[in-house]
């Protein structure tokens, strides 16, 4: 069955430091896998998404995701998060046919000052 | 960039009553999804709609739910009866094209069953 796991519930990090969402996916086909992000009071907003190719994906906001096959990975990265950043942040994989997606739980990153 | 509107923010019924929650998709998509988010839970698929008709839904999709969108205005959920377990937050997303299109979502309605 397919799934997505999001290791962290919860992650702080200071301003100015780099930052590693974790994304673990499980499926026997080629993953088609997403990033979003959802500031409070608003809906999910795409950040990057990887159909296939180049296994980093850059994204806006200068965020980048490496795709793994062998580590079944997608993890989400940033050289420098700023206090903005804090928000939900979602790795979602669509890996069947007919429009379905699979939600992560999540991580909620809180970026101190 | 296109943004997707839902309304009410936040609707408190009582259990048994009919409640509708509305969805302004994106004004050129074709293509319409209601998620269903329990909170502290993952987000979860309810429902894909396209021209007129449900494509897929889930097992969470059930017979007392149901989706239209008439005449190309409002991308509705309506449920009746309401059950106590429909609290949630459901999100409604639109997409341009289907497969694994990116799907603009709205900013959810909590919907609260007592």
């Amino acid at each position: 069955a397919q799934s997505v796991t999001q290791p962290d519930a919860r992650v702080t990090v200071s301003e100015g430091a780099s930052l590693q969402l974790r994304c673990k996916y499980s499926y026997s086909g080629t993953p088609y896998l997403f990033w979003y992000v959802q500031y409070p009071r608003q809906g999910l907003q795409l950040l990057l998404k990887y159909y296939s190719g180049d296994p980093v994906v850059q994204g806006v906001n200068g965020f980048e995701a490496e795709f793994s096959k062998s580590n079944s990975s997608f993890h989400l990265r940033k050289a420098s998060v700023h206090w903005s950043d804090s928000a939900v942040y979602f790795c979602v994989l669509s890996a069947v046919p007919a429009y379905k997606v699979i939600f992560g739980k999540g991580t909620h990153l809180h970026v101190l000052p | 960039g296109p943004k997707v509107l839902q309304i009410p923010s936040h609707q408190i019924i009582d259990m048994g009553q009919m409640v509708t929650l509305n969805c302004d998709p994106v004004s050129n998509h074709l293509y319409f999804y209601w998620y269903k988010q329990i909170l502290g839970q993952q987000m979860e698929f309810l429902v894909n709609f396209y021209n007129g008709k449900v494509m897929e839904k889930s097992k969470l999709f059930k017979d007392q739910f149901s989706v239209e969108r008439p005449d190309g205005s409002y991308f509705t959920l309506k449920i009746q009866p309401t059950a106590l377990e429909d609290s949630a937050v459901y999100f409604c997303a639109s997409s341009l094209r289907g497969g694994y299109a990116e799907q603009f979502f709205g900013p959810g309605t909590r919907l609260t069953v007592l």
